[in-house]
């Protein structure tokens, strides 16, 4: 099974900051099935990025993804109140799904 | 719209059974997988596996083996969830997904079942 590994576990910054999460896995991972998602208290995840740099519907130019092989990168370009959350990256391979453990996005 | 709807919380004792349903609506139901994830209190999502609406094949996660079982009901359009053997660590809320706009990703998610283990 592929582990997904994020850092840091938890980011400070203000609004306004940009915001640069990763994601390492441990066995190169199909760029085609990364994939990062948004989650806040109380709610469903919210797909932001799949295919390691595509946007999904509705999500914001602000947020933006990179990589391939074992290192990706979700970025925020300028933080807004509302990005203030848990961040997960998510991969596909050898027939299963598999989540990193997360990164919580704070405000400074 | 695309919605899926879970069915309420539950409270179960160890070694009790709970079965989670996710109605689909807004879509053809046999055209999409669905993929069941939990989450533990304060902790990180984990994939439990993947069931084909179109002929019911499934995929479970390696750690659930032989404890839960995916089923359909294409004539309601709903998706169910059964986990056997509850144990106080399967206290979590359960989430049905899919990858709706033909994408190897989740982005339409039910709102989450809670389920409590406790005696």
């Amino acid at each position: 099974e592929i582990v997904l590994t994020q850092s840091p576990g938890t980011l400070s910054l203000s609004p306004g900051e940009r915001a640069t999460l990763s994601c390492r896995a441990s066995q190169s991972v199909s760029s085609s099935y990364l994939a990062w998602y948004q989650q806040k208290p109380g709610q469903a995840p919210r797909l932001l990025i799949y295919g390691a740099s595509s946007r999904a519907t509705g999500i914001p130019d602000r947020f933006s993804g990179s990589g391939s092989g074992t290192d990706f990168t979700l970025t925020i370009s300028r933080l807004e109140p509302e990005d203030f959350a848990v961040y997960y990256c998510q991969q596909y391979g050898s027939s299963s799904w598999t989540f990193g453990q997360g990164t919580k996005v704070e405000i400074k | 719209q695309v919605q899926l709807v879970q069915s309420g919380a539950e409270v179960k004792k160890p070694g009790a059974s709970v079965k989670v349903s996710c109605k689909a609506s807004g879509y053809t139901f046999t055209s999409y997988g669905i993929s069941w994830v939990r989450q533990a209190p304060g902790q990180g999502l984990e994939w439990m596996g993947w069931i084909s609406a179109y002929n019911g094949n499934t995929n479970y996660a390696q750690k659930l083996q032989g404890r839960v079982t995916m089923t359909t009901d294409t004539s309601t359009s709903t998706a169910y969830m059964e986990l056997r053997s509850l144990r106080s660590d399967d206290t979590a809320v359960y989430y049905c997904a899919i990858g709706y706009a033909a994408i190897p990703a989740f982005d339409i998610w039910g709102q989450g079942t809670m389920v409590t283990v406790s005696s």
